[in-house]
């Protein structure tokens, strides 16, 4: 099983400020298999990134995501007071399809 | 707007069998998707459970995969998970999932709260 780390594990900043949140895996893995989620408070998650580098569909260009093989980088440039929540990766290269144990982002 | 809808919260009692079954609409479950099951819990955050083909073809996590069954009904265009002898470890948020070109999940269920308790 391919075990997914996320760091830090809370994340304070300000808005307006960047955020760079990191993904580790256990294996390498083909970069298309890595999604980003984004989970806010008492909401179901939603995807964000996927390919490690595709932003889905009305996700704003503030997301960006980027790596290979085992790490791998979800950046938001600007924070909005609407991005403060946590963000998980997943894998879906191996089954189980794992994912990270989140990253929270919170306001400072 | 593809929308998959989930039943409401559960109450089962330890050894019983959780049955849940998510509706799929403005989707066909026939096109080339596979259908997914996942849980969350503050302990273990996200757990990936198994997933399903609009052809039945399944594939479980390892560890649920004694107890777990995915089943479909393309006639109606939904999927049911069936988990088996449950316990308290097995209380957590249950959502289902469409799965997209390269496992990505791109559209959700709102979650079913399922609790174990005697």
């Amino acid at each position: 099983e391919i075990v997914l780390t996320q760091s830090p594990g809370t994340l304070s900043l300000s808005p307006g400020e960047k955020a760079t949140l990191s993904c580790r895996a256990s294996q390498g893995f083909s970069s298309t298999y890595l999604a980003w989620y984004q989970q806010r408070p008492g909401q179901t998650p939603r995807l964000l990134i996927y390919g490690a580098s595709s932003r889905a569909p009305g996700v704003p260009d503030r997301f960006s995501g980027s790596g290979s093989g085992t790490d791998f980088t979800l950046t938001i440039s600007k924070l909005e007071p609407e991005d403060f929540a946590v963000y998980y990766c997943q894998q879906c290269a191996d089954s189980p399809y794992t994912f990270g144990q989140g990253t929270k982002v919170e306001i400072k | 707007q593809v929308q998959l809808q989930e039943p409401g919260p559960r109450l089962l009692k330890p050894s019983g069998t959780l049955s849940l079954t998510c509706a799929v609409s403005d989707a066909s479950i026939n096109i080339n998707n596979w259908w997914t099951w996942v849980r969350q819990t503050p302990e273990k955050g996200l757990e990936w459970l198994g997933e399903i083909s609009p052809t039945g073809a399944t594939n479980y996590n390892p560890s649920l995969r004694s107890r777990l069954t995915i089943s479909v009904d393309k006639s109606k265009d939904q999927f049911s998970l069936r988990l088996t002898s449950v316990t308290a470890t097995d209380t957590a948020v249950y959502y289902c999932a469409r799965e997209a070109g390269g496992g990505k999940l791109d559209h959700w269920g709102q979650g079913a709260l399922v609790t174990v308790s005697p």
